[in-house]
């Protein structure tokens, strides 16, 4: 069965400290898609970033980083020198080719960022 | 470039009282979803689409029903509301599998009293 896990449920930092939020999913198949989702206080949901389970490269963007590893079945998330507006619910989500109809969905991890 | 479009944003519902939520999408995506986000549960599904005509259940599809006779469109229909329906509805679309990005509206909040 698919799962996606978010341990972390809050964390709160000082502006310009690095944070990493974990994820850690579960699947029986070898293809496989992994994505973030970024929810600010204003609702909306965000697309940050795709992996597919081919491409363990990790990803920088900016302030952000991704650290895929397949043998931890971990897909964390780094955001460096955080800012205010980070402050926000993130969420890691998992599709895979034999379930392709859906995103299986963490529970989230809520970010503070304190000024 | 509008993306998905949800309305209403807000709506309080008694209980027993029938609603429908609407989603629009204009990027010409094939799949669309429904989710509700409760507190600390993340996002499950209840329907999805895969294309005009063609829907099917999700996760916890009981007290709902979809159509969508349009790529652009899929409502959502509640009947017969109950409090447990009470939850952010967020539609979503992407443009084929969910082995793309989704792309969600604004959400729904539904409170049913």
């Amino acid at each position: 069965a698919q799962k996606v896990t978010q341990a972390q449920t809050e964390i709160s930092v000082v502006e310009k400290e690095d944070v990493t939020l974990d994820c850690v999913y579960e699947t029986r198949d070898t293809t496989y898609y992994l994505f973030w989702y970024k929810q600010p206080p204003s609702g909306e949901l965000v697309f940050l970033i795709r992996r597919n389970s081919f491409d363990e490269q990790n990803e920088i963007s900016g302030r952000y980083s991704w650290n895929f590893q397949k043998s931890t079945s971990s897909f964390n998330f780094t955001i460096t020198a955080s800012q205010v507006v980070d402050s926000a619910v993130y969420f890691c989500a998992l599709s895979d080719s034999n379930t392709g109809n859906q995103f299986y969905f963490g529970t989230g991890t809520s970010l503070t960022v304190i000024p | 470039n509008a993306g998905v479009t949800q309305t209403p944003k807000f709506r309080i519902l008694k209980i027993g009282q029938s609603m429908t939520l609407q989603c629009a999408q204009d990027m010409n995506h094939n799949y669309m979803y429904w989710y509700r986000q409760d507190p600390g549960m993340g996002l499950k599904l209840i329907y999805y689409s895969v294309g005009a005509g063609i829907t099917d259940k999700g996760e916890v599809p009981n007290g709902y029903n979809v159509s969508r006779s349009t790529t652009e469109d899929f409502p959502l229909r509640l009947e017969l509301a109950a409090p447990s329906q009470t939850s952010v509805y967020f539609c979503a679309s992407s443009l084929n599998r969910a082995n793309t990005e989704a792309f969600f509206g604004q959400g729904t909040r539904l409170t049913v009293v």
